[in-house]
């Protein structure tokens, strides 16, 4: 099994701050995904990042993907109430294995 | 938009019942997976169909557990002889051969 390790676990900021959450593995992944998930529900995929060195960007959400392909990164610009949710990065193609994810409250 | 739809949203139960969740995956998705997550941690898998046939068994698949995916379409999972360690949400996921993903909302288990 690969492992992901996500960090910080918690994380609580003012909207309009920036932030950064990380996702580090011992193993080389293929691809890495990043989901968003709020309570009660599922995941929802955000983005899949393949290449070495990668960065995708999504309004603003940017994602990176390490150049040894072991770990990848999650920026938030000016962070708004509505980007409240847990954040799962996962690797490993159809069995996915899941970091344990980090919780983000973003505070009006 | 029809979604994975799972069914029901929320079950409680006594310790040693039997209980059976629904999955109905996008309607032109082959792949069907199940996945349980606990508090505090991300998903972890424990099966996949294609179409009919069940390919994979996780370890975390004890026996007390069985899936089915009759005809390809719709999945049920069972638990039975229900433990108090089984309280988790269990998600299933469809997707069209390795494309990625959708997940249901999740069928949130309490054993008591």
């Amino acid at each position: 099994t690969q492992l992901l390790e996500q960090s910080p676990q918690f994380l609580s900021i003012q909207e309009g701050e920036n932030l950064t959450v990380y996702c580090n593995s011992s193993s080389v992944f293929s691809s890495l995904q990043w989901y968003r998930q709020e309570p009660g529900e599922g995941p929802v995929l955000l983005v899949t990042v393949v290449t070495g060195g990668e960065v995708k960007k999504l309004k603003r959400l940017t994602f990176q993907f390490g150049d040894a392909r072991k770990d990848s990164s999650l920026h938030i610009t000016a962070a708004q109430p509505g980007d409240t949710g847990l954040y799962l990065c996962a690797g490993g193609g159809y069995k996915l294995s899941f970091g344990a994810g980090t919780t983000v409250t973003v505070r009006a | 938009d029809t979604g994975v739809s799972q069914d029901p949203r929320h079950k409680i139960t006594k310790r040693g019942q039997n209980v059976t969740f629904r999955c109905d995956p996008i309607s032109e998705h082959n792949r069907l997976y199940w996945y349980r997550q606990t508090l505090g941690q991300g998903p972890e898998f424990l099966t996949y169909f294609q179409n009919e046939a069940q390919l994979e068994k996780s370890r975390l698949l004890s026996d007390r557990f069985s899936a089915e995916r009759p005809k390809g379409s719709f999945s049920t999972l069972e638990i039975q002889r229900t433990e108090q360690g089984d309280s988790a949400m269990y998600l299933c996921a469809s997707s069209l051969g390795d494309e990625k993903l959708f997940f249901g909302s999740g069928t949130q288990l309490s054993v008591l």
